[in-house]
Parts: structure tokens; C-alpha cells; sequence
């Protein structure tokens, strides 16, 4: 099994509509985030978070929002989809502490018409 | 000016060809760097971390110049299977606020 689990793995939804994608790991790291990734752009942050009580905006959270439901959990909303938030998401998680890397997810494609 | 800047290329370059990357950060007290690889969208994978004193690991080496601010990978003996896009990861001001740059993509042709 994958030691960090995103799901949906693709997901096509409508303008307008609201939308959950949920990451959990199984790894006991205390941070997790969550990226998009547009043709070109790289990985951006949205969202970040170190533990249940603490979250963090990242580059580019406008029209997103996050939840933290336990330590191994951290799910991602789009409260109102839009066509320009059609992109690749990944969650990723690290034990924190210099040096320690980040961990992904496989992806979520999400494609919003 | 972005956090974390990379050239885009693509560097197209033949096997056995030793190629560098560098990868920009605007934060002088950013503490933490990697460099991962990502193939055809799929999920990054870490090539590996980069120290203070710089390191190697096999056919790719990395270094820091905290100077001028930047990261560098080399990989030397280019094969095929090094064709990926490069991504550079940077902590942002040490609270573990991790940015990536936009990647580099490098082709190895026969």
C-alpha cells in the first residue's frame, strides 16, 4: 500500500460545483501539503500545514480551503469550482526538520468544465 | 522576482554528455534544498538532498553556493533514462514552507 494515498485519482466535475480531495498517509509525518501543477508552471503551494491546530496559506490559496482531521489526514476543497483550477494535484508529507524531504501522493487530475 | 527560479530548457544533450542545472532562490536565510525528478507528470520523486558541503551520489553530484544564492545539480555520463523534467525545492524563510521552481526538462538522445 502507498504510504501517502490521494483520492480521487481523477475526478471531472462541473463549474460552480464543490469538490473534496482527501489525502492520508500512513508515514507519521506531522506536515503534509498540498500542490497543483499546471503545464509549465511547476508545483505550486496552496496549502500547508505542521499539525491539527496549524495551517498555513501557501503561494496561491485564493478559492481553496483545507482541513486537517487528524494527523494523518488533510483534505483539500474547492468550494466553487472554476475552469482555471483544472489542474494536477499532489499531496505530499514530511517528518519536518532540516533536510527532511517531501513524500507524494500519486496525483489527483482534476478537470473542471 | 519568483521564490525559485530554474531555466526551463529543454537541454538536449547525448548520452554520455555531462549536463548542470542551476535553480535561483530569493531567500538568503533558506535552510533546506533538494532536487527532485518528475517524469510525464507523474508524482515527484527525490534525486537527492543538497548539503551545506555539497554531495554526491553516483553520477550526480550537488552543490550549494549560498553567496550567490543558488543550487546546482551535475549529472555526469547522461543515459536515456535521465530524460525527466528536474525540480528544484526550496524551504522558503526555515519554517518548512517548501517552493519548487518550475523545472528543468533535459532530453538524452542515443
Amino acid at each position: 500500500d502507498a504510504d501517502v494515498t490521494q483520492t480521487p485519482r481523477n475526478r471531472i466535475t462541473k463549474t460552480g460545483k464543490r469538490i473534496m480531495l482527501e489525502c492520508s498517509q500512513t508515514k507519521g509525518h506531522d506536515r503534509m501539503y498540498w500542490y497543483r501543477q499546471d503545464p509549465g508552471l511547476g508545483l505550486r503551494l496552496i496549502y500547508y500545514s505542521f499539525d491539527v491546530k496549524d495551517i498555513n496559506k501557501g503561494e496561491i490559496s485564493d478559492g481553496y480551503s483545507v482541513s486537517r482531521q487528524a494527523q494523518a489526514k488533510f483534505s483539500l476543497s474547492l468550494e466553487s469550482a472554476i475552469p482555471n483550477q483544472t489542474a494536477l494535484y499532489f499531496c505530499a508529507t514530511s517528518a519536518g526538520g532540516l533536510e527532511s524531504p517531501l513524500h507524494f501522493g500519486n496525483g489527483t487530475r482534476l478537470t473542471v468544465t | 522576482r519568483k521564490e525559485v527560479e530554474q531555466d526551463p530548457g529543454p537541454f538536449n544533450v547525448p548520452e554520455g554528455a555531462t549536463v548542470a542545472f542551476n535553480c535561483t532562490y530569493s531567500n538568503s536565510a533558506s535552510q533546506s534544498f533538494f532536487w527532485y525528478r518528475q517524469d510525464c507528470r507523474k508524482e515527484p520523486k527525490l534525486l537527492m538532498s543538497v548539503y551545506s558541503s555539497g554531495n554526491e551520489d553516483g553520477r550526480f553530484t550537488a552543490q550549494l553556493n549560498r553567496a550567490s544564492q543558488y543550487i546546482s545539480l551535475l549529472i555526469r555520463d547522461s543515459k536515456l533514462s535521465d530524460s525527466a523534467t528536474y525540480l528544484c525545492v526550496v524551504d522558503m524563510d526555515s519554517s518548512y514552507k517548501l517552493i519548487f521552481g518550475s523545472g528543468t526538462r533535459l532530453l538524452v538522445r542515443p
